[in-house]
C-alpha cells in the first residue's frame, strides 16, 4: 500500500520556467490538498479539492494552478517560476474533513528555483 | 485572524518526560490535530482531540481545553527517535486546518 506518492522527489528550475509537480494516492480519499512548508512557517494551504473534477483556492494560490481529472491524481502546476516560490511542497489527502479524519501525506518534493 | 502558538524549539533528555504546549485561535473550532515530523521527511498523524480532556496513546498523551484554546502533547519514556518537530493544527469552522510552525524537540543522551 503506496499511500501518497509525489514526483519528483527534488527539482531546481530557473525564473520564468514552467513544471508540474504529480501526486496519486491509492486510498480512495475524496479530499486532496497541495500545501508548502518553509522554514519558520506553519504548512500553508495553496488549493484543495473536494473530489474529482474539483478544486478550490486556499491561502497561498497566486502563482499556482491544479487539477483533479482523476480521484487519485491531483497536479500542481507552476505556470511561471519565480524564486519566492522555492519550498517544500506537501500533497496530502483524507476520506474527508469533518471529525478525526486525518490527512496523510506524501513525502513531500524540494524545489528550487534559482 | 487565526493563530497558532507553539515553541520553536525545545531540548529534553533520554527516559524523561517532554511537554509541548499549543494555544491556538480561531474562526470555530472543530478539533485539534498533532502530527510528528522527522527531518526532510512527511508529517505522521499523532493524535485528534475535539473534546476536554486527555488522550492517551501509549507514550504519547494529548490535552484539550476548548474554553482556554489550549492543547498539549505529552511525549513520556523519551526515546532518540523522539526527536522530531511537532506540528500542531486546529480545524476552523470550514474545516480547514490551521497549523502552527511546529516545536523542534532535542533528544540528548
Amino acid at each position: 500500500n503506496a499511500g501518497v506518492t509525489q514526483t519528483p522527489k527534488f527539482r531546481v528550475l530557473k525564473t520564468g520556467q514552467s513544471m508540474t509537480l504529480l501526486c496519486a494516492q491509492d486510498m480512495n480519499h475524496e479530499y486532496m490538498y497541495w500545501y508548502r512548508q518553509d522554514p519558520g512557517m506553519g504548512l500553508r494551504l495553496i488549493h484543495y479539492s473536494v473530489g474529482e473534477g474539483t478544486t478550490a483556492k486556499g491561502e497561498v494560490p497566486d502563482g499556482y494552478n491544479v487539477s483533479r481529472l482523476k480521484k487519485q491524481n491531483f497536479l500542481l502546476g507552476l505556470e511561471s517560476a519565480a524564486p519566492s516560490q522555492t519550498s517544500v511542497y506537501f500533497c496530502a489527502s483524507s476520506y474527508g474533513t469533518e471529525g478525526s479524519q486525518p490527512q496523510h501525506f506524501g513525502d513531500g518534493t524540494r524545489l528550487s528555483i534559482l | 485572524g487565526q493563530n497558532i502558538d507553539q515553541p520553536t524549539e525545545m531540548t529534553a533528555t533520554e527516559g524523561a518526560i517532554v511537554q509541548i504546549n499549543c494555544t491556538y485561535q480561531t474562526s470555530g473550532f472543530n478539533g485539534l490535530f498533532w502530527y510528528q515530523q522527522h527531518a526532510g521527511e512527511a508529517p505522521t498523524f499523532l493524535s485528534y482531540n475535539v473534546l476536554d480532556g486527555l488522550e492517551e496513546k501509549g507514550r504519547f498523551s494529548s490535552f484539550l481545553s476548548r474554553s482556554k484554546g489550549y492543547s498539549y502533547l505529552l511525549l513520556k519514556e523519551l526515546q532518540m527517535k523522539d526527536s522530531a518537530s511537532y506540528l500542531c493544527a486546529a480545524l476552523d469552522s470550514n474545516y480547514q486546518l490551521i497549523w502552527g510552525a511546529g516545536t523542534k524537540l532535542i533528544i540528548k543522551p
